[in-house]
């Protein structure tokens, strides 16, 4: 078990492009997560997906915001028309949807996201 | 979005001695949960705590779950160079997984 791995770590893109971060989960975890935090801040909720089905999204996705998790393994996060306040690092996490595990999340090393 | 107290926020302590820090909420949660994060790396779970009341160890981390279940508190003892680092409080009402994180706590340690 390799962990939850994300990539890129890193990505800068101009004001207006789109950018897309991939998350592998870990691959007995059936949830899956992104979280967004941005400097001096914790992590905030922005969706989460139960195998393939995204179950709830948090106001903080916008509409240039779009997660998929096809097959109910890897998950994309795009934005779309990037801009500034996008700039932040972008988590993934995975955990088991059942039992005590449930909110015990196992998180990515994070894609940090820069907009210039 | 909304977020839970945590504090300090900062603290700077010789080598060796004892850290405390605690979090606060203004509704219940169902579990508590600590993490710690390294400068360009993700959260990495420490301790994780379901019952109001319950106390936790991990090595030299003890951690526990508040009677009203509003509040909880790590506890680091002997503190050690590679303590250093951003910890963060977690909790939820709910078992989706949809965590609230507190601003965290910056610790450094002075060797």
């Amino acid at each position: 078990d390799t962990g939850v791995s994300q990539d890129p770590r890193h990505k800068i893109t101009k004001r207006g492009q789109n950018v897309t971060f991939r998350c592998d989960p870990i691959s007995e975890h059936n949830r899956l997560y992104w979280y967004r935090q941005t400097l001096g801040q914790g992590p905030e909720f922005l969706t989460y997906f139960q195998n393939e089905a995204q179950l709830e999204k948090s106001r903080l996705l916008s509409d240039r915001f779009s997660a998929e998790r096809p097959k109910g393994s890897f998950s994309t996060l795009e934005i779309q028309r990037t801009e500034q306040g996008d700039s932040a690092m972008y988590l993934c996490a995975s955990s088991l949807g059942t039992g005590p595990g449930a909110n015990v999340l196992t998180f990515g090393a994070g894609s940090r996201l820069t907009v210039l | 979005g909304q977020q839970l107290n945590q504090s300090p926020q900062s603290m700077f302590i010789q080598e060796g001695e004892d850290v405390s820090m605690n979090c606060t909420s203004s509704s219940i949660f169902n579990t508590w949960l600590w993490y710690k994060q390294d400068p360009g790396e993700g959260p990495v779970l420490l301790i994780a705590l379901y019952k109001a009341g319950e106390l936790t160890s991990n090595g030299r981390l003890t951690a526990q779950f508040g009677i009203t279940r509003k509040d909880s508190f790590l506890n680091i003892s002997a503190s050690i160079p590679s303590d250093v680092g951003i910890y963060f409080c977690a909790g939820t009402s709910s078992n989706t997984g949809k965590l609230i994180f507190g601003q965290g706590t910056t610790l450094q340690v002075k060797p």
